[in-house]
Order: structure tokens, then sequence, then C-alpha cells
């Protein structure tokens, strides 16, 4: 079963800020946390990864508190491209990643 | 980011008949990768986990016998589909991870299988 929980769908205008909340509430001190994006039928794309605190690369921002239960990736300023399934996951070290539903972005102009 | 290939990227093929997919790390070594599965509007299904030089560790539900994986080398893994049937269409996707930068897994781009 997937360790995560996300919203099934958003809704989004070109140029807006979208911030995607992930819960998983029964992370491990081993988990890492990880973002990836899919298009259909595509491969998953790697977008983030953090373990705690604030990580940012050049697409996108990811945001973990403390308790690390929960964490937020953060798409600045979106674009019909980005119209995608965006998938949380928390995964140990050398450990498949268990996919759950993710969430659909749909960006609009 | 590390580059993952997957060769088909797409296969039609008879019921009955076999089918070898490729999973190539092109710019890295990946000892261990993963193939999933995924059917239309749903997420990706782990299927196996392959171990260069050693046995596959399949997922519950998934036959070892039908769905043969080979790790031949630390850049190659390969996933043949046995005696397809209609049913097996579907979108087969491999990753690897990167040892080097905490295990960050890179996905090849997938192969759609349709058996007729």
């Amino acid at each position: 079963l997937a360790k995560t929980t996300q919203p099934i769908s958003m809704d989004s205008y070109e140029g807006q800020e979208v911030n995607i909340t992930c819960s998983h509430n029964n992370i491990a001190t081993n988990d890492y946390i990880t973002w990836y994006q899919q298009f259909p039928s595509q491969g998953p794309r790697f977008i983030i990864q953090g373990y705690k605190t604030k990580v940012t690369n050049e697409v996108a921002s990811l945001f973990i508190p403390a308790d690390r239960k929960s964490s937020t990736l953060s798409l600045p300023r979106v674009s019909l491209s980005d119209t995608a399934v965006y998938y949380c996951l928390v995964f140990q070290a050398g450990t498949a990643l268990i996919f759950g539903k993710g969430t659909t972005l749909s960006v609009s102009s | 980011g590390a580059v993952v290939s997957q060769h088909p990227s797409r296969v039609i093929c008879k019921s009955g008949t076999s089918v070898k997919i490729e999973c190539r790390s092109l710019d890295f070594q990946a000892t261990t990768m993963f193939w999933y599965r995924q059917f239309p509007k749903q997420s990706l299904m782990l299927m196996a986990t392959s171990n260069e030089g050693s046995k596959a560790t399949y997922e519950q539900g998934v036959e070892k016998d039908k769905f043969l994986i080979n790790h031949a080398s630390l850049t190659l893994s390969t996933l043949t589909v046995t005696s397809a049937h209609p049913e097996d269409s579907s979108f087969y996707i491999c990753s690897a991870p990167v040892t080097e930068s905490t295990d960050t897994q890179y996905f090849g781009p997938g192969t759609r299988l349709t058996v007729l």
C-alpha cells in the first residue's frame, strides 16, 4: 500500500503558483520524500526529493515541516504544459517506489 | 538527471507469442532495477525487482514464469512476457536508482504492449 495521501485533483490557471500537499503520517526515520510528474504514455519524471526542511531546484520547491508527517510541492507560475499527474512518495534508499493515485493537476488559460 | 532507456517504445503482437522489453541505464550502473505496469487511468504497479547476477524478486500476484526477468549486466535488465494474452496489454515501465544521489530513481520512457 502507498504510504501517502494527496488530493485526487487540482485546478489552476496559467501563471499561478500551485501547492500540492501530501500526507505521510507514518513516515519512518530512514524515509525520503520524493515527487514525480507523469504525462500520459510517458514514464514518471523526477521533480524533487528531500528529507527535511526546504529543498529548491530549477523547477519546484519542496517544503517539509519538522515532524515530516506532510510535505508540500510548490510549482511557481504554472503553464499549460504543467498539466500532468503528480505523485508524492516516501521511500528508503534501495527500495522500490510504491505509487498511490497521485494528483491530477489541470492548468487552464 | 540520469538516463534510462527502454526498447521498444511500443509493440503489437499476436496472442500466444513472447515479447522482450529491454531497460538500459545509459550513464550509470544499476545493480537493481524495478519493473512496473500501468493500466489506463491507473497508477503504476510494482511487478518485480531485478537484481544483477541473481534472481528477480516478484510482487505478490505476479507470475514469475510468465514475466521472465534477466539482469545480465550492470546496465541492462530485460522483461519477457511469455505467451502473451490480451489481458497483458499494458504500459510497462522500468526504473533504476542512482546510488550516488540518495538512490533517486529514474524511469524509462515506457513500453506500450498491445496483444491482439
